[in-house]
């Protein structure tokens, strides 16, 4: 069965204080890894997919990076907007579902 | 463009009514998902749509909870004789093909009194 664990559940930062928040997952043969954001109330928005060990993608001051045990999300000089919940889920490559992981909540103050 | 629509945004009901909720997904998109997320849980899978057929229904909860898809397009979820622990967002994505990025919409916050 497909796991996903994210790490950790809270982090509060001060703003520009860049951090990484870490996604770790076991699935047969991993087809993509998804990163989500999530603000309280709305549902999920689609941040990235990564689909092999060692590729990256960025998006203004979010970057994710993947290995072949788990994902990185970095933060750079993080702004009070991108205080939210960030999601992280995997598909395996023979399966249509998405595992998602519990989630981490981030919080910037000003 | 428009996104995954969900409608009521809000639904209160009372304990043993049947309620319905509304998916709107992105046009063309062909797969259709629907997800529960309870205070503090993580989205539970419900379940899956390719075109107007639902080849796995195993994430639903009990026989209370159904859905259906016309046209390939508009999903209902349905459940009957609705229960507190039913109360939860639900959650609709929609996207491309099984191996694209889902697209999420606002979810229906269902509250069972």
């Amino acid at each position: 069965e497909d796991q996903v664990t994210q790490s950790p559940e809270a982090l509060r930062l001060q703003e520009g204080e860049s951090s990484s928040l870490n996604c770790s997952y076991t699935v047969s043969g991993l087809r993509g890894l998804f990163w989500y954001r999530q603000d309280p109330g709305k549902g999920p928005e689609f941040l990235f997919t990564l689909y092999s060990a060692g590729e990256e993608k960025e998006k203004e001051r979010l970057k994710a990076t993947l290995t072949k045990k788990e994902s990185f999300l970095h933060i750079t000089a993080p702004k009070p907007e991108d205080s939210a919940t960030y999601l992280c889920a995997v598909q395996a490559s023979d399966d249509y579902k998405l595992s998602f992981g519990a989630g981490t909540t981030v919080t910037v103050r000003a | 463009g428009a996104g995954v629509s969900q409608s009521p945004s809000n639904k209160v009901t009372e304990k043993g009514k049947d309620v319905e909720l509304r998916c709107d997904p992105i046009s063309g998109h062909t797969a259709l998902y629907w997800y529960r997320q309870s205070l503090g849980q993580g989205l539970e899978f419900l379940i899956y749509f390719q075109g107007n057929s639902a080849p796995d229904k195993s994430g639903l909860p009990s026989d209370r909870f159904s859905a259906e898809r016309t046209g390939g397009s508009v999903s209902t979820l349905t459940i009957q004789r609705t229960q507190q622990e039913d109360s939860a967002v639900y959650l609709c994505a929609s996207s491309l093909g099984t191996f694209d990025p889902r697209y999420f919409g606002p979810g229906t916050r269902l509250t069972v009194l």
